[in-house]
């Protein structure tokens, strides 16, 4: 049971460049989450989905997309890489609401130069 | 990764001693804690969660206790290991209405030999 995998696990992009971080989870969980960790901050949650199809705004989505056309996966886009950006990505997953643990991928350490 | 932990108070401990890490929540309306450790690259991983309604819950070396009164959670570690060392961070959420987490900026527990 791989739980949440994450990919790509780094990456370096330019200012200006656009890529997609992948997120797929095998629990079957419907809750699935995207948060981005910069140093000393506590997680901030950028988009979260509570079902295939249904997507909705975190803390901070300025600059991001996601889309959730399955229930295992919820891939978060960033169509114009800033410098701003740079910070490690998590996706997450649970199996209801908020009143379920959320059980984390191993992250995405993402760079803008 | 390392980089989150810049910053974040710490916590030495000598090895096979008791480990109290605090954590001070904001919202007085949240029902629902949950305590995570984060080791180097790696993404928060579940330990224990408490519910509104207890004060103490035990799980395998670890107990958590609430104080709604002062807004407070601490998570206890016996008997700590080399193995325990890692950032600690606790999340609160509010089981209705909402199915979003907030986070704490965490705290590093460091084990000497």
């Amino acid at each position: 049971n791989a739980g949440v995998t994450q990919t790509p696990k780094f990456r370096i992009l330019k200012i200006g460049q656009s890529m997609t971080l992948q997120c797929a989870q095998d629990m079957n969980h419907n809750y699935m989450y995207w948060y981005r960790q910069d140093p000393g901050m506590g997680l901030k949650l950028i988009y979260y989905s509570v079902g295939a199809g249904i997507t909705d705004k975190g803390e901070v989505p300025n600059g991001y997309n996601v889309s959730r056309s399955t229930t295992e996966d919820f891939p978060l886009r960033l169509e114009l890489a800033a410098p701003s950006q740079t910070s490690v990505y998590f996706c997450a997953s649970s199996s209801l609401g908020s009143n379920q643990p959320q059980h984390f991928g191993d992250g995405t350490r993402l760079s803008i130069l | 990764g390392e980089s989150v932990g810049l910053h974040l108070p710490t916590l030495s401990v000598q090895e096979g001693d008791n480990s109290i890490i605090n954590c001070a929540y904001s919202n007085s309306a949240s029902d629902y804690f949950i305590w995570y450790k984060q080791e180097s690259g790696k993404g928060p991983q579940f330990i224990i969660d408490i519910r509104s309604n207890m004060d103490k819950r035990q799980g395998q070396r670890v107990t958590v206790l609430l104080n709604k009164t002062v807004k407070h959670l601490s998570l206890q570690i016996a008997a700590t290991q080399p193995g325990d060392s890692a950032v600690y961070f606790c999340a609160e959420s509010r089981t209705s209405g909402t199915y979003k987490y907030i986070f704490g900026t965490g705290t590093r527990l460091k084990v000497l030999a």
